[in-house]
């Protein structure tokens, strides 16, 4: 299993312009989230997915869009970049047993985005 | 508020020593609680999940007072290598997990 992968790891944007950041999992695993790290800052939650079809904001989904279309793929949408999403994104999946809580999220690398 | 605070350190431990950590959570429905470990520019991994009786896992014990709303780390005869970014992390449900900021613990010689 490759596990969570995100493409690409490293990202330069101009103001205004719009990128997808992909993220896949081969773990069948039904939960998927994307996150935010700045400098100093903990992980915060951008827009998550308990399924195929269905997502749900998190902490600071502004400025960002999600889809679900497959088990497998969450990608995260810029519509259009500012510096203040300079930032590092992971995108994280987990499972849960049935009737039972999210268990383990496991990470992507990150991708590194910088926004001038 | 914060819905996960985490006092950001660092702490300045020498190595052999105990050092604990603290958490707090704002919402009184959260359902699962973990501690996850971040070493520099990687990404997180689970170090334990946290149940209501506390566990112990080697040399790292993990407690959650429900009532008072905190989750507690501790650390026994530190090592080098455990220095890294502790980060809390709790399960609000529905597949929504909130992050502290994280908590830098660096272990000296």
């Amino acid at each position: 299993n490759a596990g969570v992968t995100q493409t690409p790891k490293f990202q330069v944007l101009k103001t205004g312009q719009s990128m997808t950041l992909q993220c896949a999992q081969d773990m069948n695993h039904e939960y998927m989230s994307w996150y935010r790290q700045d400098p100093g800052m903990g992980l915060r939650l951008i827009h998550y997915s308990v399924g195929a079809g269905i997502t749900d904001q998190g902490e600071v989904p502004n400025g960002y869009n999600v889809s679900r279309s497959t088990t497998e793929d969450f990608p995260l949408r810029l519509l259009s970049a500012a510096p203040s999403q300079t930032s590092v994104y992971f995108c994280a999946s987990s499972y849960s047993r049935q009737g039972e809580s999210p268990y383990e999220q496991y990470f992507g690398p990150g991708t590194r985005l910088t926004v001038t | 508020r914060k819905e996960v605070e985490q006092d950001p350190g660092p702490f300045n431990v020498p190595e052999g020593a105990t050092v604990a950590f603290n958490c707090t959570y704002s919402n009184s429905a959260s359902q699962s609680f973990f501690w996850y470990r971040q070493d520099c520019r990687k990404e997180p991994k689970l170090l334990m999940s946290v149940y209501s009786s506390g566990n112990e896992d080697g040399r790292f014990t993990a407690q959650l007072n429900r009532a008072s709303q905190y989750i507690s780390l501790l650390i026994r005869d530190s090592k080098l290598s455990d220095s890294a970014t502790y980060l809390c992390v709790v399960n609000m449900g529905t597949g929504k997990l909130i992050f502290g900021q994280g908590t830098t613990l660096q272990v000296k010689p």
